[in-house]
C-alpha cells in the first residue's frame, strides 16, 4: 500500500502562473519530505526538502508547505516557466528507517507558453 | 563531472536469460540504492547498500540480487528475468549513510535503464 500519494497525475499551467502540486501521506512516522524533479531520459534530481519541524521552506521560485495535522504537503512554483515542465516526485523518510525513502507516483507538469 | 553512471540505457531480453545492469559513481559515496519506476507506482526501492559488503533488501527485492565489492560499483543482477520485471530502473547514491540527514546529501540518480523482458 502506497504511503505517499500524489493524486493528480498531471497538471497544466500557463507560463507565469502558479503551479501547485499536492502530496498526501499516511505514515505518521515520516519526519522529512523531499521533492524531486525528473526530465525525460534523465534521472530524478533533488529540488527542495522540508523537515517535519517546519511548515514552510522556500528556495527561489519553489516553496514547500507542510501541514502535519492533515498529513499533506504541497509544492508551489511561482512563476512557472517552460523549463519547469517535468515529472515531480514527492518523497518521505520514515524516522525509524533512515535508509529508505517512500516515493509518490509523480505529477507531470506542463507549462504552456 | 560528478555522476552516477548506469549501463546499458536500454535492454531487451527474454525470460530466463541472466542479465546485469551496472552502476558506478565517482563521488566516493557510501550509500547506493536501486529503484524501479512503474506507472502509477512511483519509485520503489529494490536493494540498498550502506557501504562495501553491506547490502539490504528494499521494498521489492524479489527476483533481484546485488553486490557491493567496491565502493564505486553497485551492480543489479537478474538471475532469471520475468516479464513483470519490465520497468525503468534507477541507481542512486548519497554521501552519507543516512541519505537524507541534511539538505546537502540528497540522493543522486543515474539516468536510468529501460528494461524489457519478453
Amino acid at each position: 500500500d502506497q504511503q505517499v500519494k500524489q493524486n493528480s497525475p498531471s497538471l497544466s499551467v500557463q507560463e507565469g502562473r502558479i503551479s501547485i502540486l499536492n502530496c498526501d501521506y499516511t505514515n505518521s512516522m515520516f519526519d522529512y519530505f523531499l521533492w524531486y524533479k525528473k526530465y525525460p531520459a534523465e534521472g530524478p534530481t533533488f529540488l527542495i526538502s522540508i523537515s517535519s519541524i517546519k511548515d514552510k521552506n522556500e528556495d527561489g521560485r519553489f516553496t514547500v508547505f507542510l501541514n502535519k495535522s492533515a498529513k499533506h504537503l504541497s509544492l508551489h512554483i511561482v512563476p512557472s516557466q517552460p523549463g519547469d515542465s517535468a515529472v515531480y516526485f514527492c518523497a518521505a523518510r520514515d524516522w525509524g528507517n533512515d535508509y529508505k525513502l517512500s516515493f509518490g507516483a509523480g505529477t507531470t507538469v506542463t507549462v504552456r507558453a | 563531472e560528478a555522476q552516477v553512471t548506469q549501463n546499458p540505457r536500454y535492454l531487451i531480453t527474454v525470460t530466463g536469460k541472466k542479465l546485469t545492469v551496472t552502476c558506478s559513481q565517482n563521488m566516493n559515496h557510501e550509500y547506493m540504492s536501486w529503484y524501479r519506476q512503474d506507472p502509477g507506482l512511483g519509485l520503489r526501492q529494490i536493494y540498498y547498500s550502506m557501504n562495501v559488503e553491506v547490502t539490504d533488501k528494499g521494498d521489492v527485492p524479489e527476483g533481484y540480487k546485488v553486490s557491493r565489492k567496491e565502493k564505486r560499483n553497485f551492480p543489479l543482477i537478474l538471475e532469471s528475468p520475468s516479464p513483470n520485471q519490465t520497468s525503468l530502473y534507477f541507481c542512486a547514491s548519497s554521501l552519507y549513510i543516512n541519505p537524507t540527514i541534511n539538505n546537502n546529501s540528497p540522493l543522486h540518480f543515474g539516468n536510468g535503464t529501460r528494461l524489457t523482458v519478453t
